[in-house]
């Protein structure tokens, strides 16, 4: 069964930084492109970031450009976000998603997600 | 990377079809074919309902249909049903790489 788990999410201050990560099981990760998507309290989705199958590529939205990086460790089935600089509109559910098998641009099997909250 | 426009509630009755619309930009939704919808019941997570502007993934019922004219991506559910409360999410790859959801839509089943 296709699975994806986030963990890492926690309360850190303004400025500080955090770092997510996300382990899969039931497919072949190393195939797929894998975002992170977050989600306001009360507010709408929000794309964050992707990194190309093999880790060699990774874009982000403008919102975390140059204060936070992706990577990923096929051997371990694992994607993170490091999250620097941390702002209080930082604060969201944070999920991991699976590019579909269907479409490159679709997300098809989310993680339950991991929640982050900046405050000082 | 402004946020697609969507209406923010959208309403029907059991049975009536709704369509909730997408307008984007010639960057995004305009510029690909590659407009995607989600579902989100509260408290969970987003679920995956169509691709590519009009083609639905496996299992997801064929009340669920897409489409799009210009700049502005649609999805319209057919035959309301009261499990179809939700809210829903398009998102659209865009010239810069990068991908953006629409504001969302609450649909609410009269």
């Amino acid at each position: 069964q296709v699975h994806l788990v986030e963990s890492g999410g926690g309360v850190v201050q303004p400025g500080r930084s955090l770092r997510l990560s996300c382990t899969a099981s039931g497919f072949t990760f190393s195939s797929y492109e894998m975002h992170w998507v977050r989600q306001a309290p009360a507010k709408g989705l929000e794309w964050v970031a992707v990194t190309s199958y093999d880790g060699n590529n990774a874009y982000f939205a403008d919102s975390v450009k140059g204060r936070f990086t992706i990577s990923r460790d096929n051997s371990k089935n694992t994607v993170s976000l490091q999250m620097n600089s941390l702002r209080t509109d930082d604060t969201a559910v944070y999920y991991c998603a699976r590019r579909a098998t269907i479409s490159y641009h679709g997300l098809d099997v989310w993680g339950q997600g991991t929640t982050v909250s900046v405050s000082s | 990377q402004s946020a697609l426009t969507q209406p923010a509630s959208v309403s029907g009755s059991p049975g009536q079809s709704i369509t909730i619309s997408c307008t984007g930009t010639s960057s995004d939704v305009g510029g690909y074919n590659y407009v995607s919808w989600y579902q989100q019941h509260p408290g969970k997570v987003p679920k995956f309902m169509i691709y590519e502007v009009s083609n639905r993934p496996p299992g997801v019922s064929d009340r669920f249909s897409g489409s799009k004219s210009g700049n502005t991506a649609s999805l319209t559910i057919s035959g309301l049903q009261a499990e179809d409360e939700a809210d829903y999410y398009c998102s659209s790859y865009t010239s810069s790489t990068t991908y953006v959801f629409g504001t969302g839509t609450k649909v609410t089943v009269l």
